[in-house]
């Protein structure tokens, strides 16, 4: 599969534990994304890679957020302290340098109790 | 800050019957405009885009057109079919970052 994958497809969880999610993004695609989505709502922008480096991240994300990509390929999503605000369907996506065309992995559903 | 306006909200058609979706950008310097089709828990798929220097594009039953001067764009479906339901999402881009839209339901009646 040459797609963008995500592992775990569905983490449950009880609040206050800490989650870490991976994102491998479509092998030559330098660019990678992640993103939030609650039922409802558009994708909604966390942070952004261009290789190893975190180039933005969203306001809207805590400091219990943090995000890697230590060798320019794949990348992890560490939510600390879960709250039950924090369930959501957690999106990455890649793109590579030439084109904008974002495409998306299949997504993590975290449930937080 | 960079805003796109999607609407409508949710649009119900009869199979067969075109649909149409229409968003406006705020940002000018705005210059790659893609739609995502995403069906109930998957992910969002890309179905077409479109780049500023481009009026119109089109893909077998769907097409995107693009008023750079009005800074709207809109996503066309013709001969709606029972697999075409699902949400749709436009978004707006001048760097790496898509500004999204809020989402247009698209429901096909039999």
């Amino acid at each position: 599969d040459t797609g963008v994958s995500q592992d775990p497809r569905h983490k449950i969880t009880k609040r206050g534990q800490n989650v870490t999610f991976r994102c491998d993004p479509i092998s030559e695609h330098n660019r990678l994304y992640w993103y939030r989505q609650t039922l409802g709502q558009g994708p909604e922008f966390l942070t952004y890679f261009q290789n190893e480096a975190q180039l933005e991240k969203s306001r809207l994300l805590s400091d219990r957020f943090s995000a890697e990509r230590p060798k320019g390929s794949f990348s992890t999503l560490e939510i600390q302290r879960t709250e039950q605000g924090d369930s959501a369907m957690y999106l990455c996506a890649s793109s590579s340098r030439e084109y904008n065309e974002q495409f998306f992995g299949p997504g993590t559903r975290l449930t937080v109790l | 800050g960079e805003n796109v306006e999607q609407h409508p909200s949710t649009l119900s058609v009869q199979e067969g019957d075109s649909a149409v979706i229409k968003c406006t950008y705020s940002d000018s310097a705005s210059n790659y405009f893609p739609w995502y089709k995403q069906e109930l828990g998957k992910r969002p798929q890309l179905i077409i885009d479109i780049r500023s220097n481009v009026g119109e594009k089109k893909d077998q039953r769907i097409a995107v057109t693009l008023n750079k001067t009005a800074k709207h764009f809109s996503l066309h479906i013709t001969e709606t079919q029972p697999e075409d339901s699902a949400v749709y999402f436009c978004a707006a881009s001048s760097n790496y970052q898509l500004i999204w839209g809020a989402g247009t339901k698209l429901i096909i009646k039999p």
